[in-house]
């Protein structure tokens, strides 16, 4: 089976960088996937990192360390936009199982 | 659009009956996934297909539940004798088998069970 924390909510001001850590205890790990999900709204993939290291898309990044079972997601220069739930998912090869989720709330 | 379609949206029953959703994935996408997620909560894994045939159902699915792909298009998810405890979004999603960590979900169904 497969567990994931983290944290339940983090709050930051419009244009800081705000990191979003995720720790997972798994069997079968293949690698860890990040979501992000607005209120109503369906989750939406962001990134995902099968290999040690930074993966970078435009403002996020995902960093993902196997012996540290440990992983996050960094946003950079935020917006109010990026208000939302943000969920690591650790993914086998059949399925992934998701965290509880973060929401992140963006201030002006 | 071409995006994960599910249909219906939204629906209310009461408790006892039996409800049916549907999930139109995306159509080159050859796996298709069914979650269920509650308030504050992630999405909780359910079954998925690749192709037609169902390859894994979470232990935590009672046999109230079934899950179809008969063409390996479109998939359905049953519920019988609904409970209470039913209620939430039941999402679909669906990707390429080579990439199941990259998975595409639809707007779900809110289902309400009086």
């Amino acid at each position: 089976g497969q567990s994931l924390e983290q944290p339940s909510e983090v709050t930051a001001v419009e244009g800081a960088i705000v990191q979003i850590n995720c720790t997972y205890q798994t069997s079968g790990f293949y690698g860890l996937s990040w979501y992000q999900q607005h209120d109503g709204g369906a989750p939406t993939f962001l990134s995902y990192n099968a290999l040690d290291g930074l993966e970078e898309t435009g403002r996020f990044s995902s960093f993902l360390s196997r012996s540290d079972s440990y992983g996050y997601l960094l946003l950079q220069e935020l917006q109010m936009k990026d208000s939302a739930s943000y969920f690591c998912a650790a993914g086998s090869a059949r399925q992934l199982t998701f965290g509880s989720g973060t929401q992140l709330t963006v201030l002006p | 659009d071409t995006g994960v379609s599910q249909d219906p949206r939204h629906k209310i029953t009461k408790r006892g009956q039996n409800v049916t959703f549907r999930c139109d994935p995306i159509s080159e996408h050859n796996r298709l996934y069914w979650y269920r997620q509650t308030l504050g909560q992630g999405p909780e894994f359910l079954t998925y297909f690749q192709n037609e045939a169902q390859l894994e159902k979470s232990r935590l699915l009672s046999d109230r539940f079934s899950a179809e792909r008969p063409k390996g298009s479109f998939s359905t998810l049953e519920i019988q004798r609904t409970e209470q405890g039913d209620s939430a979004m039941y999402l679909c999603a669906s990707s390429l088998a080579l990439r199941p960590n990259e998975q595409f979900f639809g707007p779900g169904t809110r289902l309400t069970v009086l």
